[in-house]
């Protein structure tokens, strides 16, 4: 099955800076990539997806790219505030919506 | 439109019990998810459920199972509570249009189980 892996598991920025959250995952048929946002004691909340046949989708100050050669896919995160210190989940999946999370990043953005 | 519900919220269990979770999903979302979170675990798979089938499963015993209804309703159920069960069950639904495109999973608020 499907295998995510995700680094770092935690990131420390100062605000203002960018934060960049990695992904790789193994099964070459997957073909939906997404990442959530989970705030302390809150669900997970999708903040942006990207499919298999686009290899970079912006979204104001979020961006994500996707190599599916190379089997990676990445979360960017421009000119970060405090509310964006969370944990950051990536997810992977095939046609058969069987979705496969990473671990997680814990990012602290320091005012 | 009322998003995804779980209940119930809190659970405290002792061990070799059994529990059972439910789920609702958003109105018109057919494919419900499950899933485990642990500290520093992240989000495992449990199973996920498309019209009262379950499609996909995840690498937990067979003490963990699950049902959909017509309604879409979804439960779990775990048998012979363990220790290391405690955690926050999420569920998830989608609308699952079909393999061509896939839709955004919203995530309910969670059941925390406790097992003492």
């Amino acid at each position: 099955g499907e295998n995510v892996e995700q680094h770092p598991s935690t990131l420390s920025v100062q605000e203002g800076d960018s934060a960049v959250i990695k992904c790789t995952y193994s099964d070459s048929a997957s073909n939906y990539f997404p990442w959530y946002k989970q705030e302390l004691g809150k669900r997970p909340q999708l903040i942006i997806d990207i499919r298999s046949n686009v290899g970079e989708k912006k979204d104001q100050r979020i961006a994500v790219t996707l190599n599916k050669t190379a089997k990676h896919f990445s979360l960017h995160i421009t000119e970060t505030q405090p509310e964006d210190s969370a944990v950051y989940f990536c997810a992977a999946s095939t046609n058969n919506n069987d979705m496969r999370f990473g671990a997680g990043t814990r990012l602290t953005v320091k005012p | 439109k009322a998003g995804v519900t779980q209940t119930p919220r809190y659970l405290i269990k002792t061990r070799g019990q059994q529990v059972t979770l439910s789920c609702s999903p958003i109105s018109g979302h057919r494919s419900v998810s499950w899933y485990q979170q642990t500290p520093g675990q992240g989000l495992q798979f449990l199973f996920e459920y498309f019209s009262e089938t379950q499609r996909n499963k995840g690498n937990f015993p067979g003490r963990f199972s699950g049902r959909q209804f017509s309604n879409s309703r979804s439960e779990m159920n775990v048998s012979t509570l363990e220790l290391g069960d405690s955690a926050l069950y999420l569920c998830a639904s989608s609308r699952d249009p079909g393999p061509v495109l896939h839709n955004e999973q919203f995530f309910g608020p969670g059941t925390r189980l406790t097992v003492l």
